[in-house]
C-alpha cells in the first residue's frame, strides 16, 4: 500500500520561497501514476497546485504557474515543490498525493498526513 | 475554470438517516469525471468516489454517487457516527482541477 510523506519547513518568511518534499514509500514513483501538491489555507476548503506524471508529463493550475517548480528525485523516490515570492495568503497545509486517471484526467487517490505552512515574518 | 458549488453548507441529519448532497457545476463536466472526498477533522481528505459513481477501494457501499453533466449527487444511506465530517466535490475533467467549498455534516 502506498504511503506519502510530506515534510518541510513550517515556518517561512514573506518573499521567500518555500521547498516542500514528498517521500513516497510502497511503490516507485518512476513506475506509473502522476504525483501531485493540494493546499488547504485553515479552516478553508482545497485548491490543486501542480501534478507531474511519471511520464515527465507536468500540468499546472494556471493561477500559481508563474510561482511553481515541480521536480521528480527517482534515486530517492521523491518529488517535491518549489513555490515562490510567499506572502501569508500562501499560508496552509499542503498535502501531497497520488493520482489516479487518464491523461490529463485525473483523481486524488492516496494522500500524505499534509504539513502546515505558515508566512510570517 | 469550472466552478463547483455544494449545498447545502450545512446538513443537520441524525444518524441512520438518509444524507443527499449536491454538487453543482458551472458548466459541463466532461466525461462525468468528479470525484467526492471525505476529510474528519485534523486529517487528510479520503478519496470516497470518482467517476461521478465508482466508490474507491475499501469504502462502505453505503456511500453512492450519481449525476452528470453539472449536476451531481453523494448519497449517504444510512449514517454512521463517523459520517459527520466534511465533504468535497472535485472536478478533474478540465484543467484547472477544482474542488467545491465542502458541505459539513453535523448531527442533529
Amino acid at each position: 500500500q502506498v504511503q506519502l510523506q510530506e515534510s518541510g519547513p513550517g515556518l517561512v518568511k514573506p518573499s521567500e520561497t518555500l521547498s516542500l518534499t514528498c517521500t513516497v514509500s510502497g511503490y516507485s514513483i518512476s513506475s506509473d501514476y502522476c504525483w501531485g501538491w493540494i493546499r488547504q489555507p485553515p479552516g478553508k476548503g482545497l485548491e490543486w497546485i501542480v501534478s507531474i506524471c511519471h511520464s515527465g508529463n507536468t500540468f499546472y493550475n494556471p493561477s500559481r504557474k508563474s510561482r511553481v517548480t515541480i521536480s521528480v528525485d527517482t534515486s530517492k523516490n521523491q518529488f517535491s515543490l518549489r513555490l515562490s515570492s510567499l506572502t501569508a495568503a500562501d499560508t496552509a497545509m499542503y498535502y501531497c498525493a497520488r493520482l489516479s486517471g487518464v491523461s490529463g484526467s485525473r483523481w486524488f487517490e492516496s494522500w500524505g498526513q499534509g504539513t502546515l505552512v505558515t508566512v510570517s515574518s | 475554470e469550472i466552478v463547483l458549488t455544494q449545498s447545502p453548507g450545512t446538513l443537520s441529519l441524525s444518524p441512520g438517516e438518509r444524507a443527499t448532497l449536491s454538487c453543482r457545476a458551472s458548466q459541463s463536466v466532461s466525461n462525468s469525471y468528479l470525484a467526492w472526498y471525505q476529510q474528519k477533522p485534523g486529517q487528510a481528505p479520503r478519496l470516497l468516489i470518482y467517476g461521478a459513481s465508482s466508490r474507491a477501494t475499501g469504502i462502505p457501499d453505503r456511500f453512492g454517487g450519481s449525476g452528470s453533466g453539472t449536476d451531481f449527487t453523494l448519497t449517504i444511506s444510512r449514517l454512521e457516527p463517523e459520517d459527520f465530517v466534511v465533504y468535497y466535490c472535485q472536478q478533474y475533467g478540465s484543467s484547472p482541477y477544482s474542488f467545491g467549498q465542502g458541505t459539513k455534516l453535523e448531527i442533529k
